[in-house]
């Protein structure tokens, strides 16, 4: 069974260029997460959805992220425009969503994001 | 902000050592769960404690949980190159809080 797809793997951009970020969750799960990891330091939650609402999203700077998951399966994350500081590791996660925040989450392999 | 503080940052060992690396906390969770995770790769569960005292192994590794719930520890008996990676601990209560990690090296 294919696991938590992410992509792009790898991106580099300029600072003040829009990017964007696609996940996958395994087949079957409900919630879906992203968190951002930056050097040296454990995953942030960003964002967490249940089906296709956003539950959480207090984490999320709303000024330049958004994210979406429309019918309820894959999901993007957009930052626009992008600053230095948002240079990490962008992880997706995914659970069956039966049991709240004690479901296993799996993680994608994340993309990482430079910006120069 | 990490409100679960890891240490060492770094351990780097030989084959055969064993280690210990420590997550500690001033709140209380409802559980705590311990990933791995190797370069280039997301974060993958070992293990959930959920009781105050409570000991798990899972092969050569040992979880302790302590009784007050606020602290934990991971034990790696006779350390193998394939053990290398960055060790979580993320606390749960409506969601997943995580610590810095240690970055374990092992050398053959």
């Amino acid at each position: 069974e294919a696991g938590v797809v992410q992509s792009p793997r790898y991106k580099i951009i300029e600072k003040k260029q829009p990017v964007a970020f696609w996940c996958n969750p395994i087949s079957g799960h409900n919630t879906l997460y992203w968190y951002r990891q930056n050097l040296g330091q454990g995953p942030e939650l960003l964002i967490r959805y249940e089906n296709e609402e956003a539950v959480d999203d207090s984490q999320l700077p709303k000024d330049r992220f958004s994210a979406e998951r429309l019918k309820g399966v894959d999901s993007t994350l957009k930052i626009q425009p992008a600053e230095l500081g948002d240079s990490a590791v962008y992880l997706c996660a995914s659970s069956l969503g039966a049991s709240g925040a004690t479901d296993t989450q799996y993680f994608g392999p994340g993309t990482r994001l430079t910006v120069l | 902000t990490q409100l679960l503080e890891q240490s060492p940052q770094f351990l780097s060992i030989q084959e055969g050592e064993n280690l210990t690396v420590y997550c500690n906390s001033s709140s209380v969770f409802s559980s705590l769960q311990w990933y791995r995770q190797e370069p280039g790769e997301g974060p993958v569960l070992l293990v959930t404690v959920v009781t105050g005292g409570e000991v798990k192994k899972l092969k050569r590794l040992t979880f302790q949980f302590g009784d007050a719930r606020k602290d934990s520890s991971l034990h790696i008996t006779a350390a193998q190159p394939g053990d290398t990676g960055l060790y979580l601990c993320a606390g749960v209560d409506y969601k997943l809080s995580f610590g810095a990690g240690t970055t374990v090296t092992v050398r053959a």
